[in-house]
């Protein structure tokens, strides 16, 4: 069965504060990790897809990258508008939708 | 316009009333999705429908009853809830047909939070 785990599920950084956000996923056959960013009393917004390890993708202070067990979101120098929930989720082979995590609660400290 | 638009944005709801929630996308996307949200819970997927076709149904409980009446519109006809109903319900769509590698880059509603009373 398709899983996905985010840790940690809540993180409080100083504004430049660098840091990491953990996606560790399970999944027959993969065929795309998605990111999601999602504010407080709102639907869920698209970042990025990887489609295979080794894989990067950048968005101006985010950077995701992947392996084949996890996937990373990096923040660099994060501001308070970084600040959300970031979801991760897992499209498997032969699959119609999606598998999310619980996501990571970020807050950003000015 | 907003891409996705879900409307009413709040709801609140006896067990006993019949109340629906809309969505509207205007994107031109061929794929539509129902999501759950509950506190502490993944996004939890309801139902799909490309082309107006469902074609998943996650095992939800017969009070829940979605309606696709063509590719820019999708319905969640609710009755008989329970308060473990409540939660925020998301509406998103997808360019292309479901399953297929546009499917995990969703566009999302604003959602409808509901309380079931």
């Amino acid at each position: 069965e398709d899983q996905v785990t985010q840790s940690p599920e809540a993180l409080r950084l100083q504004e430049g504060e660098s840091s990491s956000l953990n996606c560790s996923y399970t999944v027959s056959g993969l065929r795309g990790l998605f990111w999601y960013r999602q504010d407080p009393g709102k639907g869920p917004e698209f970042l990025f897809t990887l489609y295979s390890a080794g894989e990067e993708k950048e968005k101006e202070r985010l950077k995701a990258t992947l392996t084949k067990k996890e996937s990373f979101l990096h923040i660099t120098a994060p501001k308070p508008e970084d600040s959300a929930t970031y979801l991760c989720a897992v499209l498997g082979t032969g699959a119609n939708n999606l598998f999310f995590g619980t996501g990571t609660r970020l807050t950003v400290i000015p | 316009e907003t891409g996705v638009t879900q409307t009413p944005r709040h709801l609140v709801m006896g067990m006993t009333n019949k109340k629906s929630l809309k969505c509207e996308q205007h994107l031109g996307h061929n794929a539509m999705y129902w999501y759950k949200q509950s506190a502490k819970k993944p996004l939890e997927l309801m139902f799909v429908y490309s082309l107006e076709e469902r074609v998943e149904n996650n095992s939800v409980p017969s009070r829940f009853s979605p309606e696709c009446p063509n590719s820019s519109h999708l319905f969640l006809h609710l009755h008989t809830l329970q308060p473990e109903d409540s939660a925020l319900y998301l509406c998103a769509s997808s360019r292309g047909l479901a399953g297929d590698r546009y499917t995990g880059e969703l566009f999302f509603g604003e959602g409808s939070r509901l309380t079931v009373l």
